[in-house]
């Protein structure tokens, strides 16, 4: 059975950093990229990063893309997302998500964690 | 970037109605569309990927249809554990999701 589970989140105050990590398991993780989605509670959906199997390609979304950093540890099954000058449009809950090949093409995504809530207010 | 719309936002039933909800995508994604089941307090869960084809383990009174721009996914005879809110994505060129739409009693 395939799980992933994040941890990390909790509030932070504007301009601050954060490190949200996920565990992965059930699966032969460096067979998959791996993904950030995130979405404010309530709301839609909205993909934040993604890193390939290797770990050699990633990618942002330009709400992201210089402050928000992706990366694998194949050995440890563990992905994290390193975050910077937060703002309090990151408020959201923060979901771990598998992709369905190694490749950051692979966007459709087979599994997903319970997510981890990051809150972003003075 | 190519926008999705979903509709309804929120869908009123009964257990054992026919429940239809429709994805729009501002450019054409082929068969490049998703589906996703969410419960309060859980990460979403894959129900339909390529436009039509069932993931894993997903009951059959689920189907997707559609290509192009129009989707829609279909649940046959509502049952109460489909009491969700569904989520569209197109991931035809990079991804991006609809705002979702609650199905509620």
């Amino acid at each position: 059975e395939v799980q992933l589970l994040e941890s990390g989140g909790g509030l932070v105050q504007p301009g601050g950093s954060l490190r949200l990590s996920c565990v992965g398991s059930g699966f032969t993780f460096r067979n998959h990229a791996m993904n950030w989605v995130r979405q404010v509670p309530g709301k839609g959906l909205e993909w934040v990063s993604a890193i390939s199997g290797s770990g050699d390609k990633t990618y942002y979304a330009d709400s992201v893309k210089g402050r928000f950093t992706i990366s694998r540890d194949n050995s440890e099954n563990t992905l994290d997302l390193q975050m910077h000058g937060l703002r309090v449009e990151d408020t959201a809950i923060y979901f771990c998500v598998q992709s369905d090949c190694p490749s950051t093409d692979c966007r459709k995504f087979d599994w997903w964690g319970q997510g981890t809530q990051l809150i972003v207010s003075s | 970037d190519i926008q999705v719309t979903q509709s309804p936002s929120t869908v009123s039933v009964s257990v054992g109605d026919r429940v239809t909800i429709t994805c729009r995508a501002s450019q054409s994604v082929r068969s490049y569309l998703a589906w996703y089941q969410q419960k309060p307090g859980k990460g979403p869960k894959l129900l339909i990927h390529t436009a039509s084809l069932l993931h894993t383990g997903v009951p059959s009174r689920f189907s997707g249809s559609g290509s192009g721009t129009e989707f829609t996914l279909t649940i046959s005879s509502l049952q109460p554990d489909d009491l969700a809110t569904y989520h569209c994505q197109q991931y035809g060129l990079y991804s991006t999701f609809g705002g979702g739409t609650k199905v509620e009693i």
